[in-house]
């Protein structure tokens, strides 16, 4: 089974700062990675999915990139809805796995 | 307005069985593989089980093999996972979402509580 680990657990940041959030593989997934946002009382969202492409109505302050095994997500501009817990999943290897979740929270 | 909706969770003690049924509005299920993913605070998300757009194929995570099915309706829009023989280690909130590899649409999930 892969595993997911994501970095740090917690980010703590203003309003209109950039968010870094990493994500990696304990094996290659090739560019087989989604990301999601899951906010207190509500089901994940899909924001990325095959490592670089937005969903639709994501807005492009949302930036993905990295293959294989190291994976980043970019808020480009927090905005005061971004704050959330941000997820990773790889499907390249059955059973598909997420990551732990990053925290991304107002400083 | 795309929308899933799930239902069938609740209380029920260690090896005894449960159905979860995700209704869909707004979209045609027949068009799309259905998964079941669960999510509980201390082992976070996981992936339960998927099943092909036409029922024909299906998998499962390992600790639910032989104890879940996951089936579908597509003349009644629904999907479904039928749990049986239930452990403490089951309880979570199970949600449906489309897609059989990454997950589209979601629904708000259903809690099931396994204790005695």
């Amino acid at each position: 089974e892969i595993v997911l680990t994501q970095s740090p657990d917690t980010l703590s940041l203003s309003p209109g700062e950039r968010a870094t959030l990493s994500c990696r593989a304990s094996q290659n997934v090739g560019i087989f990675l989604a990301w999601y946002q899951q906010k207190p009382g509500q089901a994940p969202r899909l924001f990325i999915y095959d490592e670089s492409n937005r969903a639709p109505g994501i807005p492009d302050r949302f930036s993905a990139s990295g293959s294989g095994t190291d994976f980043t997500l970019t808020i480009r501009r927090l905005e005061p809805e971004d704050f959330a817990v941000y997820f990773c999943q790889q499907y390249l290897h059955s059973p598909w796995t997420f990551g732990q979740g990053t925290k991304v929270e107002i400083k | 307005e795309e929308r899933l909706v799930e239902s069938g969770g609740g209380l029920v003690q260690p090896g005894g069985s449960l159905r979860l049924t995700c209704s869909a509005s707004g979209l045609t299920l027949s068009s799309h593989r259905m998964s079941w993913v669960r999510q509980t605070p201390g082992k976070g998300l996981e992936w339960v089980a998927h099943i092909r757009e036409d029922g024909s194929e299906s998998n499962y995570v390992d600790s639910v093999k032989g104890r879940f099915t996951i089936s579908r309706d597509n003349a009644k829009n629904i999907a479904y996972l039928q749990m049986n023989s239930l452990r403490v280690e089951d309880t979570s909130v199970y949600y449906c979402a489309t897609g059989g590899h990454y997950y589209g649409l979601w629904g708000q999930g259903t809690l099931v509580t396994v204790s005695s």
